[in-house]
């Protein structure tokens, strides 16, 4: 199986700041590496695909980039609603998997 | 609109059965693959199992092969999860996930159902 590591696993920052979380598969996936963002009590919500495209509807302060095996999200000028928990996951291959997340909390 | 209902969820004891649904509307589901993700109480996101749009091709996580069922009836638009011997560790809130064709990628999830597996 592929594995996932998504480092820092929480991050504190103030609104308007600019943040980057990072992804590392543990072989190349091409582009196949998505990110969502999840909410308390919510189901999580695709942000990015295919490692840098942006899923409909999404702000554009969100972007995605990297290929083969490390990757990165990144918020430009952080919104209050954006304070939540991020995940990367590969469509590579089956089994599918998910990092372990990052929790994104205000200063 | 894309919707996804699961439903099915509750108490089971361990080593019990539970069958989980999810209704798809709002998109042609017989086109599509479709995933179980699943996130235990505090814990992060896990991917369960996923099919082929046909249902003729099926894929799950090691800690679950052998002891779930996916499935999918695609005259009625529905999607299966059928869970046996279940454990303790196997509790967590079900999602039922559209893939789409491109990249694979997740893009619309149902709200989940509970399961909670319990003596």
């Amino acid at each position: 199986d592929i594995q996932m590591t998504q480092s820092p696993s929480s991050l504190s920052a103030s609104v308007g700041d600019r943040v980057t979380f990072t992804c590392r598969a543990s072989q190349s996936i091409s582009t196949y590496l998505n990110w969502f963002q999840q909410k308390p009590g919510k189901a999580p919500k695709l942000l990015i695909y295919a490692a840098s495209s942006l899923q409909n509807g999404v702000p554009s302060r969100f972007s995605g980039s990297g290929s083969g095996t490390d990757f990165t999200l990144t918020i430009n000028s952080l919104q209050p609603e954006d304070f939540a928990t991020y995940y990367c996951q590969q469509s590579y291959s089956y089994p599918f998997t998910f990092g372990r997340g990052t929790k994104l909390d205000i200063k | 609109e894309v919707q996804l209902l699961e439903s099915g969820g509750g108490l089971v004891q361990p080593g019990g059965s539970l069958r989980l649904s999810c209704a798809a509307s709002g998109f042609t589901f017989s086109n599509y693959a479709m995933s179980w993700v699943r996130q235990a109480p505090g814990k992060g996101l896990e991917w369960v199992s996923g099919l082929t749009s046909g249902g003729d091709s099926t894929y799950y996580a090691g800690s679950v092969q052998g002891r779930f069922t996916i499935s999918r009836d695609n005259s009625k638009n529905t999607l299966y999860l059928q869970m046996n011997s279940l454990r303790a560790e196997d509790t967590a809130v079900y999602y039922c996930a559209k893939g789409d064709k491109s990249y694979h990628q997740l893009d619309y999830w149902g709200q989940g159902t509970l399961v909670t597996v319990s003596s």
